[in-house]
């Protein structure tokens, strides 16, 4: 089952908006980490936020962690059309296969179109 | 530093044939990750290694499915015989931590077709 689940599935906006997406996830996490994918290329990460941080922010980037309510949010701000893309959110947990082992977990996605 | 190499970037193949995807992770990073992204399934994790060594392969889907790192600068994802719901884009994936505490850097994926 996914652990992140993002919100919205898809959102369209106006360059110049800015563009708010959520994920959630079910059990205790390392750290969230965010990604963006382009059409037809592989994922390119873009932040990642420890357990024990509440607020992030790099470039026109802002992510929250609300780790009582098992939730996150990355705000893009001032959107660019080159911004269109799919985000996801991945959650860092232990796997079983020993101790200081993690593994992602990646979210189906939010669908970003930011239209000129 | 070229970042993670896939090949072939496209596959078209037919049910029951073999298909080999390739991966050369970014050098230096010790830990290598195959992911299989579907519409329905999302991304999913199948296997990942740690300096060669297979850890967790609880992800592939079944016997079908084998993947190999011989070396640090090589890994193979075979699927023997393929079938159509196997079509997906593979990705490969590389990272110098323990997978899970710092970035990934993903390829470009390889895009399967399974007729």
């Amino acid at each position: 089952s996914q652990q992140g689940e993002e919100d919205p599935q898809a959102l369209s906006i106006q360059e110049g908006e800015n563009a708010t997406m959520n994920c959630s996830y079910k059990t205790s996490i390392n750290n969230l980490q965010w990604y963006r994918q382009n059409s037809g290329r592989g994922l390119v990460h873009l932040i990642l936020i420890r357990s024990n941080e509440r607020e992030k922010h790099s470039g026109r980037l802002r992510v929250t962690l609300d780790t009582s309510k098992k939730s996150s949010s990355l705000l893009i701000t001032a959107s660019r059309a080159a911004d269109t893309a799919s985000y996801f959110c991945a959650t860092a947990q232990p796997t079983y296969s020993g101790a200081g082992s993690y593994q992602l977990t990646f979210g189906k996605g939010t669908k970003l179109s930011v239209i000129p | 530093d070229a970042g993670v190499i896939q090949s072939p970037r496209h596959e078209v193949t037919e049910m029951g044939q073999e298909v080999t995807l390739r991966c050369k992770p970014i050098s230096g990073h010790d830990y290598l990750f195959w992911y299989r992204q579907t519409m329905m399934r999302g991304l999913e994790l199948l296997i990942y290694f740690n300096n060669n060594v297979p850890i967790d392969d609880s992800g592939m889907p079944e016997d079908r499915f084998s993947a190999k790192m011989p070396n640090a600068s090589f890994s193979t994802l075979k699927i023997q015989p393929s079938e159509p719901r196997d079509s997906a884009v593979y990705f490969c994936a590389s990272s110098y931590l323990a997978g899970g505490l710092n970035e990934q850097f993903f390829g470009p994926g390889t895009r399967l077709t399974v007729l």
